[in-house]
């Protein structure tokens, strides 16, 4: 992730609104992307990914943006509702075959919708 | 089913005390990953299993031994641990540990520990 410090990146949008997060990944060999949601007391929960011969997928509402030039990754949720209310996640996963996927995870920006 | 179920949801131990986390995934994975999670921050990965084999150990302290007794189930046993390494200990598995095939990890909702 982009962040450094001590504090989690925040994004506060009304309800409606769309919303952008972003992401700066470490490693240029990094083949897949993911994003992933966490609600507070939960686990990781798959949103959308995204593989490195791409530069756009979209899902349901989200979007995902890959650009490898300056390593950056971004998430766009369309018409932000309270249950986006979470903290979003990149992970990007290296070409270590033979070593399961490495996942390493970004710093995470926590999102708050206002109704 | 895609789901990954961890036991017990929240534990409390003395740093004296033995004590063993559960994951247990139906899915047909061949990948476990044992991750620590600190609030407001991001997990981190501690171990991997691929193919019931340890292939990642990120320079874990041995009091955290991980254990993969079969494709299913992955334990996580702890001993002697210090007030710091209470956290959120998330279980994930995934489809193909190695191949281009790799997809998303998917998480359980995890063990709040608490080391007193």
């Amino acid at each position: 992730g982009e962040s450094v410090g001590l504090h989690l990146p925040t994004l506060s949008v009304q309800e409606g609104d769309n919303s952008i997060i972003n992401c700066a990944y470490s490693n240029s060999a990094s083949d897949y992307f993911i994003w992933y949601k966490q609600e507070s007391g939960k686990g990781p929960q798959f949103i959308i990914d995204i593989r490195s011969n791409m530069d756009k997928r979209q899902g349901q509402r989200v979007t995902v943006l890959l650009n490898k030039t300056v390593k950056h990754l971004s998430l766009q949720i369309a018409a932000t509702q309270p249950g986006d209310s979470a903290v979003y996640f990149c992970a990007e996963k290296g070409k270590i075959y033979n070593q399961g996927g490495k996942l390493i995870f970004g710093q995470g920006t926590e999102l708050s919708v206002k109704p | 089913d895609t789901e990954v179920t961890q036991t017990p949801k929240h534990l409390v131990m003395g740093m004296t005390n033995k004590k063993s986390l559960k994951c247990e995934q139906h899915m047909g994975h061949r990948a476990m990953y044992w991750y620590k999670q600190k609030a407001k921050k991001p997990p981190e990965l501690m171990f991997v299993y691929s193919y019931e084999k340890l292939s990642i150990n990120e320079s874990v302290p041995s009091r955290f031994s991980p254990e993969c007794p079969n494709s299913s189930l992955l334990n996580l046993h702890l001993h002697a641990l210090q007030p710091e390494d209470s956290a959120l200990y998330l279980c994930a598995s995934s489809q193909d540990p190695v191949g281009p095939g790799w997809t998303e990890a998917f998480f359980g909702q995890g063990t709040r520990l608490t080391v007193v």
